[in-house]
């Protein structure tokens, strides 16, 4: 699992308030990825990060920021959230796979419901 | 843009059988495919991933082809078992790796029947 971690698990929430999800790696990997899932669009890049402070916006990144203090940890904001962000979010690392090439692994996901 | 898209949506054979997923992508500038499992309510396992410069790939019963000039890729599994019942997503890096996300399709739903 690249030792990605990802809370909260499960989150319940209301209509415009925000929200901060967490993804810690505990590998030092420079490449961090937001994705959502959602049933008819599958998943699609929320932002990435290419270093601490540096970050970069994805194909649907209206709505959402992020931030990376840390190496290990790149946070994911919904600054007012809003029904249609109601999804699954994973976090993934980008490493170098047994196939010697750079890899993405994912953590086990956020289910995000907005009331 | 880079579009990827996975045929059939989903897909219920008796076990045992032999089976193909297949995948294409828009974009033939690709720099690596990869493809994923996905059981129901968990995250992603990576199966395969396959760089731009290479044929296929190998792995148990399990086997990935990349024909990057027409943009397809299949991934077959033999004799297959109630266990591999998922779903299978392919997603395609573009050219340049780095920090480049990954384009999803939108998988292939496997059931096998016992």
């Amino acid at each position: 699992d690249a030792g990605i971690t990802q809370s909260p698990r499960h989150k319940v929430t209301e209509t415009g308030t925000p929200v901060t999800l967490r993804c810690h790696q505990t590998e030092n990997h420079r490449y961090m990825y937001w994705y959502r899932q959602d049933p008819g669009h599958g998943l699609r890049l929320i932002h990435y990060s290419y270093g601490v402070k540096d970050t970069d916006k994805g194909e649907v990144s209206d709505g959402y920021s992020v931030s990376r203090s840390k190496t290990e940890d790149f946070l994911l904001t919904l600054e007012s959230a809003t029904s249609s962000q109601t999804s699954v979010y994973f976090c993934a690392i980008s490493a170098v796979g047994a196939s010697g090439t750079d890899t993405q692994y994912f953590g086990p996901g956020t289910r995000l419901t907005v009331l | 843009k880079q579009e990827v898209t996975q045929i059939p949506a989903a897909l219920s054979v008796p076990e045992g059988e032999n089976l193909v997923l297949n995948c294409s992508f828009t974009d033939s500038a690709i720099y690596n495919l990869q493809w994923f499992r996905q059981d129901p309510g968990k995250g992603l396992t990576s199966l395969l991933l396959i760089q731009s410069s290479q044929r296929e790939q190998t792995s148990g019963r399990l086997n990935a082809s990349l024909d990057k000039s027409s943009g397809r890729s299949t991934l077959y599994i033999a004799a297959s078992q109630p266990g591999d019942s998922a779903t299978y997503l392919c997603a395609v890096r573009d050219s340049g790796g780095g920090a480049d996300g990954l384009t999803f399709g939108k998988g292939t739903h496997l059931i096998i029947q016992p």
